[in-house]
């Protein structure tokens, strides 16, 4: 069965500093990843996937196999990140979860002036 | 483009009753999953449809049905409604459903069920 994971509900910094909201996944085969956010009063929406190795908003996620994470990261916050953030997992093409996409519980990122 | 659509907004039902959430998606897209939100399991796949065709289904009783319309426009039906049904159902649409393609989410249909 394919499970996320995210330890955090909540994480708290400062403008400017790094932060990091972590995700685990477990999965046999080859996922793919998402980070969806969700900011106050708005529906929620993609922010990256990693089959696109984007960076947005200065956001960024790398896929790690062996650790089977995909920790979504920025050098610096800013307080319109502020927001839940979830991440998210599709099994694979031709898989029986294709389609199936299943998230982690949350995080709620705040960013504090 | 319009943004995908849910109606009702709201809806207040009691223990028993049957009701049927309806979503319109952004026009093009062919995909449409449903999601249920509560606070204490978090966003929980239902099911998805693409052409009229149940794709995939999640961990769901069987009084949890839906279906699409050649239109794409899907329904989710909940039948003999429980007090644990109270949640958020969200609907999300896509062009066909893979990771290539965004999925966008509409606003939810609120449901509380007394």
């Amino acid at each position: 069965a394919q499970r996320v994971t995210q330890p955090e509900k909540l994480l708290s910094v400062f403008k400017g500093a790094p932060v990091e909201l972590k995700c685990n996944y477990s999965y046999s085969g080859s996922p793919e990843l998402f980070w969806y956010v969700q900011y106050s009063r708005q529906r929620l929406q993609l922010l990256l996937r990693h089959i696109s190795r984007e960076s947005i908003k200065g956001f960024t996620a790398d896929l790690n196999k062996g650790e089977t994470s995909f920790h979504l990261k920025k050098p610096f916050a800013q307080e319109e990140d502020s927001a839940m953030y979830y991440c998210a997992l599709k099994g694979e093409l031709g898989g029986t979860s294709y389609g199936k996409l299943t998230f982690g519980q949350g995080t709620i990122l705040t960013v504090h002036p | 483009k319009a943004g995908v659509t849910q109606t009702p907004r709201y809806l207040i039902k009691t223990r028993g009753q049957q009701v049927t959430l309806s979503c319109s998606p952004i026009s093009g897209h062919r995909s449409v999953s449903w999601y249920q939100q509560t606070p204490g399991q978090g966003l929980q796949f239902l099911f998805e449809y693409f052409s009229e065709t149940q794709r995939n289904k999640g961990n769901f009783p069987g009084r949890f049905s839906g279906r699409q319309f050649s239109n794409s426009r899907s329904e989710m039906n909940v039948s003999t409604l429980e007090l644990g049904d109270s949640a958020l159902y969200l609907c999300a649409s896509s062009l066909d459903g893979t990771a290539y393609n965004e999925q966008f989410f509409g606003p939810g249909t609120r449901l509380t069920v007394l």
